[in-house]
């Protein structure tokens, strides 16, 4: 039933691990989004996918590598996690761009 | 300077009360969000719009175009809408997949 979900919905881990998050949408929508949000509160585009194509890398690290196997599905891979990753990461799908955006619940990320 | 200015940052009013959040904006868009994030932190967006007015049961989007500026009013406001209110603007052109936000509005109605 859940339209945009998120796994998991807490990840703690410690420094230098590398760490994956999943997110699926079952709206039939082409564009799916990654934002961050800081520790005040502040929201933050990262990547933004069309028809499985990546569209915005807002000038994320490389540690960060996000794959779409399919429309449905945006996953975002974390490699040698630092303590400035520690954030809630939003997952967000549209059907295309200027759409209204349907958001997960989030992912709270905290290093340890 | 952020690209999208929201004021005010608080507000607080009593049960009943007329709200207004006011968004600025200085960047060509193509649309403009409004959004609201409760406590438990998940986003509902709210309306998305690119000219004109909006409204959806009591609240009400409007934008200015040429001022570069859109408010959200709640009417006959309630506890239950206690939450932070969030602009966000998707960039024109190339960038109409990015979304740029504002700050937010932290808002609390007292009953």
């Amino acid at each position: 039933d859940t339209a945009v979900s998120q796994t998991p919905k807490y990840l703690v881990t410690q420094m230098g691990n590398d760490k994956s998050i999943k997110c699926e949408q079952n709206l039939g929508h082409d564009t799916m989004y990654w934002y961050k949000q800081d520790s005040k509160k502040f929201l933050k585009i990262m990547f933004s996918y069309n028809n499985k194509e990546l569209i915005i890398n807002e000038t994320v690290p490389n540690r960060f590598s996000p794959k779409s196997p399919d429309k449905a599905h945006l996953n975002l891979h974390i490699n040698s996690l630092e303590l400035g990753d520690s954030a809630v990461y939003f997952c967000a799908s549209s059907f295309t761009a200027n759409q209204p955006q349907h958001f997960g619940d989030g992912t709270r990320l905290s290093i340890l | 300077k952020n690209e999208v200015e929201q004021s005010p940052q608080n507000l607080t009013a009593q049960e009943g009360e007329f709200i207004t959040i006011n968004c600025s904006y200085s960047v060509g868009i193509s649309a403009l969000h409004w959004l609201q994030q409760h406590p438990g932190g998940g986003i509902v967006s709210l309306f998305m719009l690119s000219s004109g007015k909006k409204k959806h049961g009591r609240l009400i989007a409007t934008i200015n175009i040429q001022e570069k500026h859109s408010s959200l009013h709640i009417t006959a406001s309630h506890p239950r809408d206690s939450a932070v209110y969030i602009c966000a603007v998707s960039g024109s052109g190339g960038s109409n997949y990015k979304l740029t936000f504002g700050k937010g509005t932290l808002l609390t109605v007292n009953p």
